[in-house]
């Protein structure tokens, strides 16, 4: 399995601003990946993150609005740009391990005013 | 692509008696069937996985069965106890780990 941490766990923010989540891991990964879960429901993913080549985005999603940045083998930030209240979610970071098993992290509780 | 279904989305069983939630998807090419349990507050834990050259898994209270040919799994839990309380997904994969998509969720309550 994996440790993986998020931060911050939770946050208020206005609209227009930016946020930006990072995720840390105590073992050095290939992919991580980002997803969003609107209160209630499923996981969808936003992107996937692989070390030294751009993240690559799921239909529906924009590197404008949800700029990645993937530095090393254990870390990653999500951006959520120009905030409006229908980006009020929980965003999870997660680690491919093996080649099939994904860990989560706890989570970014973001709300937008 | 894949799509994956889930059933029932809310579960409610008295304590001790068993739970069952099942899953279809629509690729045939997958091949990883992995169960995550979410509480309140936290991100999904992985609870049991199943690939596809395998019918059944147990670990402990829980099992996970495949049928391939109709294309559904099911999450059996025995013996429920208050603390399985939780949202559970199940999931699908193809080939490998970056494409992987998730049911709607079951919420499961168990009464004590």
């Amino acid at each position: 399995s994996a440790v993986i941490s998020q931060k911050p766990s939770r946050d208020i923010c206005q609209r227009g601003t930016s946020l930006t989540i990072q995720c840390q891991v105590d073992s050095q990964v290939t992919m991580m990946f980002w997803y969003r879960q609107q209160p209630g429901q499923s996981l969808t993913l936003i992107a996937t993150a692989n070390q030294g080549s751009e993240a690559t985005y799921e239909s529906g999603f924009v590197i404008d609005k949800f700029p990645i940045s993937r530095p090393n083998l254990t870390f990653s930030t999500l951006t959520v740009s120009n905030m409006s209240p229908e980006d009020s979610s929980i965003y999870l970071c997660s680690v491919g391990k093996g080649t099939y098993e994904q860990y989560f992290g706890p989570g970014t509780r973001l709300t937008v005013t | 692509g894949e799509n994956v279904e889930q059933h029932p989305s809310t579960l409610s069983v008295q304590e001790g008696d068993s739970a069952v939630i099942k899953c279809t998807y629509s690729d045939s090419a997958s091949n990883y069937f992995p169960w995550y349990k979410q509480e309140l507050g936290k991100g999904p834990q992985l609870i049991i996985d199943i690939r596809s050259n395998v019918g059944e898994k147990k670990d402990q209270r829980i099992a996970v069965t495949l049928n391939k040919t109709a294309k559904h799994f099911s999450l059996h839990i025995t013996e429920t106890q208050p603390e399985d309380s939780a949202v559970y997904f199940c999931a699908a994969s193809i080939r490998n780990n970056n494409d992987m998509r998730f049911g709607a969720g079951t919420r499961l309550t168990v009464k004590p």
